[in-house]
């Protein structure tokens, strides 16, 4: 993709639901990633979806995607304090080119 | 489950040595992929690799860089006179077919 926007910051109290927000420019994009790194930790690829869906779910995490604006958005319900991360969204226009990563949004769950 | 794997987790360097970032990739893995995290920015993409050679690379994988598969299971990155910049975490990926890509834990490289 070109550019993926995301806000850096998001703060929850435990057991609230959290919404990450990202933008893309690239209409070309197919797959849409959400990717979870811990502190000195790598990337983890929580869960992605095709441009074609509009929702994809997996047990806490739910995935939504307008494509007309270019907006994908991870919600996590039930927020944990191991869910505390930085939150990644980013897309590739295939599964073999390079995969565009955002800012990435930090995750600090409150007890 | 198969993971990813890269050594060494940290690597400390002089400025203007050569350094060396390994990764073993996924076993039936055909599709590699090194990308660099400089602390507090993006990841972004440096190079892919297919069939032994380059399939893409960024502007950022200039001359000083190369990669390589010298044997069936080691992924390498070579950074040949290292810069302060060079500093960052790099991951390494790799994917199987059509499948996503699936990311090492990375090896931060901190040049002196």
């Amino acid at each position: 993709g070109e550019d993926v926007e995301q806000s850096l910051f998001l703060s929850v109290r435990e057991g609230d639901s959290s919404v990450i927000n990202c933008t893309y420019t690239d209409s070309s994009s197919t797959y849409l990633y959400w990717y979870k790194q811990e502190p000195g930790a790598g990337l983890q690829l929580l869960t992605y979806i095709f441009s074609n869906m509009d929702m994809k779910q997996d047990q806490r995490l739910t995935v939504l995607l307008n494509k007309k604006d270019k907006h994908l958005s991870l919600r996590i319900a039930d927020t944990q304090t191991g869910d505390s991360a930085i939150y990644f969204c980013a897309d590739s226009i295939n599964s073999y080119q390079k995969v565009t990563f955002g800012t990435g949004t930090k995750l600090q769950v409150i007890p | 489950e198969p993971e990813v794997t890269q050594t060494p987790s940290h690597q400390v360097t002089q400025m203007g040595q050569e350094v060396i970032l390994r990764c073993v990739p996924i076993s039936n893995h055909l599709y590699f992929y090194w990308y660099r995290q400089i602390l507090g920015q993006k990841v972004e993409f440096l190079v892919s690799f297919y069939n032994n050679e380059i399939s893409e690379k960024s502007e950022i994988f200039d001359d000083q860089f190369s990669v390589e598969r010298p044997d069936g299971s080691n992924f390498t990155l070579k950074i040949r006179s290292t810069k302060l910049e060079d500093s960052a975490m790099y991951f390494c990926a790799s994917r199987e077919g059509t499948d996503t890509q699936y990311f090492g834990p990375g090896t931060r490289l901190t040049v002196l």
